[in-house]
């Protein structure tokens, strides 16, 4: 079982719709949150960091870490065509480095 | 700007080769990273490196190794190159520790094919 599960999708929404994407996973070690976006042909981009358990936000995006529930959560307001691309979550036990990816969520908005 | 380049976007190769996968970083950071990404499976972690004379392995690394000779460059090595081994590959470096160290910056991947 990996340790960091994510449905593959693809979810597609219509343009202006909240897209809510998450994450569960199983390591209690697990201490640093990252959502990261890869658009088509392109290496994974760092779109939000959390540490521990909380919300974040960054403009149309937030970001939940639920420890108690080992639930991450991504959340995008107002979508646009342009965030069409695939989230893949991910979780380490350390700030630097070796991180566990989920399988990636493809999210499709349609205009 | 931050940039992580890897060698070849398309690579094609027959069983039982051995072949290198090359990426170089500009920004001088500490931490280099060698991931393969499968549909379903997401990515994961071959080998890694925090410094030039440290490498450590990942979660899959077997029929893999790695080079480091210098901090800019990690370099893939298949031995003998399988079937099972046909993925997208994706360098990655980060900054190391004691800095803003946890976002990773990505290159843009290596498609290759095995026959």
């Amino acid at each position: 079982q990996k340790e960091v599960e994510q449905d593959p999708g693809p979810l597609s929404v219509p343009e202006g719709a909240i897209v809510s994407l998450n994450c569960t996973y199983s390591n209690s070690a697990f201490q640093y949150f990252m959502w990261y976006r890869q658009y088509s042909r392109k290496g994974p981009e760092l779109l939000m960091y959390t540490y521990s358990s909380g919300n974040k936000e960054d403009g149309r995006f937030t970001a939940q870490v639920d420890k108690s529930s080992k639930y991450i959560s991504l959340f995008i307001r107002d979508s646009q065509p342009s965030d069409s691309a695939t989230y893949l979550c991910a979780t380490s036990t350390d700030s630097w480095g070796k991180l566990q990816f989920g399988a990636g969520t493809q999210v499709v908005v349609t205009p | 700007d931050v940039k992580v380049t890897q060698s070849s976007r398309y690579l094609v190769k027959r069983t039982g080769e051995k072949v290198f996968l090359e990426c170089v970083q500009d920004m001088d950071h500490e931490n280099m990273f060698w991931y393969r990404q499968d549909p379903g499976l997401g990515l994961r972690l071959i080998y890694f490196s925090y410094d030039v004379k440290m490498k450590e392995k990942g979660d899959i690394p077997e029929g893999y190794s790695v080079s480091r000779e210098k901090k800019e460059r990690f370099s893939l090595i298949l031995e003998s190159a399988s079937t099972s081994q046909t993925s997208m590959y994706l360098c990655a470096s980060s900054l190391g520790v004691g800095g803003s160290d946890y976002e990773q910056y990505f290159g843009p991947g290596t498609r290759l094919t095995v026959t």
